[in-house]
């Protein structure tokens, strides 16, 4: 299995909801990463798991909270979003402390917040 | 700080014809990696080549070539014979070796560039 999954595709909600997204890989990898991607520009990285403990937050905003229950499954849970949230974010995994770290992304989940 | 830069925001090419991607970066690491990956509409992103800075010679996955200039701090991607498979957003990507550290690094993408390919 040398593929990273992300449910759901698609996401609508409104701005007092709560939920989350989730990525899952099963190719041993120990390294996993959400990324925020706006229309035609370059991820930007949120937040970074190494050994599933966190170990990089991009000075991202509360109402993401990230959580990694184990070495394979990744969650964002989302909460009280804002309209300027809307994107497509975007799960990565990479061997972690290997000689490179190439990133193997998902698909991608599409949040549209109203 | 590291950065990476590419200078065509937008690119066309017709089917079968050759193109060039250009991407610059600066850092001032001895040690590190850089990438080519290719998003097409359909949004998935995956790597298209790797090329390791300690190595001299251009890394080559079929069709795709790199041009690595490490003194010059340049890495363009050739795709050769393009298809219309190959229209998609192409970032390049700098990592700095994380071998030895407990961390792993940050991938720093360049803004992009859009590739059309024309039939």
């Amino acid at each position: 299995d040398t593929e990273v999954t992300q449910t759901p595709k698609h996401l609508v909600m409104g701005m007092t909801n709560k939920k989350s997204l989730k990525c899952e890989q099963h190719m041993g990898h120990r390294a996993m990463y959400w990324y925020k991607q706006k229309a035609k520009k370059p991820p930007e990285l949120m937040f970074v798991y190494s050994y599933e403990k966190l170990s990089i937050n991009e000075s991202v905003p509360s109402r993401f909270s990230p959580e990694c229950p184990n070495s394979s499954l990744l969650n964002l849970h989302l909460h009280a979003l804002q309209p300027e949230d809307s994107a497509l974010y975007l799960c990565a995994s990479s061997p972690g402390q290997v000689s490179y770290n190439e990133q193997f992304f998902g698909p991608g989940t599409r949040l549209t917040v109203l | 700080a590291q950065t990476v830069t590419q200078s065509q925001p937008e690119m066309s090419v017709q089917e079968a014809e050759t193109v060039t991607l250009s991407c610059t970066y600066d850092t001032s690491e001895s040690n590190y990696y850089l990438f080519w990956y290719k998003q097409p509409p359909s949004r998935q992103m995956i790597l298209v080549i790797r090329q390791e800075a300690y190595k001299q010679q251009n890394a080559t996955e079929n069709r795709f070539s790199v041009n690595f200039q490490k003194a010059a701090k340049s890495f363009s991607l050739k795709i050769s014979d393009s298809q219309l498979g190959d229209t998609a957003m192409y970032f390049c990507a700098f990592i700095r070796s994380p071998y030895g550290s407990s961390n792993t690094g940050k991938l720093i993408f360049g803004q992009g560039t859009t590739l059309q390919v024309k039939p």
